[in-house]
């Protein structure tokens, strides 16, 4: 059974460049969310899309944008990267129809970017 | 003020010490906490969860939450090397499909043999 899986796992971009990250969700999974997670900090949550629509978001700038695809998985685009931006980007998966309870976040292990 | 605070350690004990990490919340909206276990260069993973105030018990693990103290904790008791790693504690709104959640810092942990 196959975890979420997220790709690359290291990028090094330089500031005003545009990145895209992937996700593909757990098996039987349909939700996705993101999360930005600095160095020495909790996560942050980014947006979360069901339905290939985005569903909620937090505090981020418009700079970060997604997309879910019929598949399920998932992009993460960020443009004109900034210097802050260097972080570890988590994707977790969950079902969209189901309660916390019945469908906990299940993270994959992260990619690392890094703005020089 | 932030609305989760979590004392990022560091923190070392001995093998078989027992171990207490602890959060402190703002926000009273929060109605559902979790403790996460995250090792090095991994994503997090999810250790407990619990609803309601009082004590839930896995193993070597207890979670603690008092919403009138906005306070929650995690116990491990019998510490070992292996549960060396980031504890983060997570809270959030609802339990509904459309949840997020609201993360600590973190509190890094070694266990030394």
């Amino acid at each position: 059974d196959a975890g979420v899986t997220q790709s690359p796992t290291h990028l090094i971009k330089t500031r005003g460049q545009q990145v895209t990250l992937r996700c593909s969700p757990k098996s039987g999974h349909d939700t996705v969310s993101w999360y930005q997670q600095a160095l020495g900090q909790g996560p942050q949550f980014i947006f979360q899309y069901y339905e290939e629509e985005e569903r909620q978001r937090g505090n981020f700038p418009d700079r970060f944008s997604g997309h879910q695809f019929p598949n399920y998985s998932s992009e993460l685009n960020v443009n004109a990267l900034l210097l802050g931006d260097s972080a570890l980007y988590l994707c977790a998966s969950s079902l969209g129809q189901g309660s916390f309870y019945n469908s906990p976040l299940h993270f994959g292990n992260g990619t690392r970017l890094t703005v020089t | 003020q932030k609305e989760v605070e979590q004392d990022p350690g560091p923190l070392s004990v001995p093998e078989g010490a027992i171990v207490s990490l602890n959060c402190t919340y703002s926000n009273s909206a929060f109605q559902y906490f979790m403790w996460y276990r995250q090792y090095s260069r991994k994503g997090p993973e999810l250790l407990m969860y619990t609803y309601s105030s009082g004590n839930k018990e896995d193993g070597r693990f207890t979670a603690q939450v008092d919403k009138s103290s906005k306070y929650i904790s995690l116990f491990i008791r019998d510490s070992q090397p292996s549960d060396s790693a980031t504890y983060l504690c997570a809270l959030m709104n609802s339990g509904g499909s459309n949840y997020k959640l609201t993360f600590g810092k973190g509190t890094l942990l070694t266990v030394n043999p």
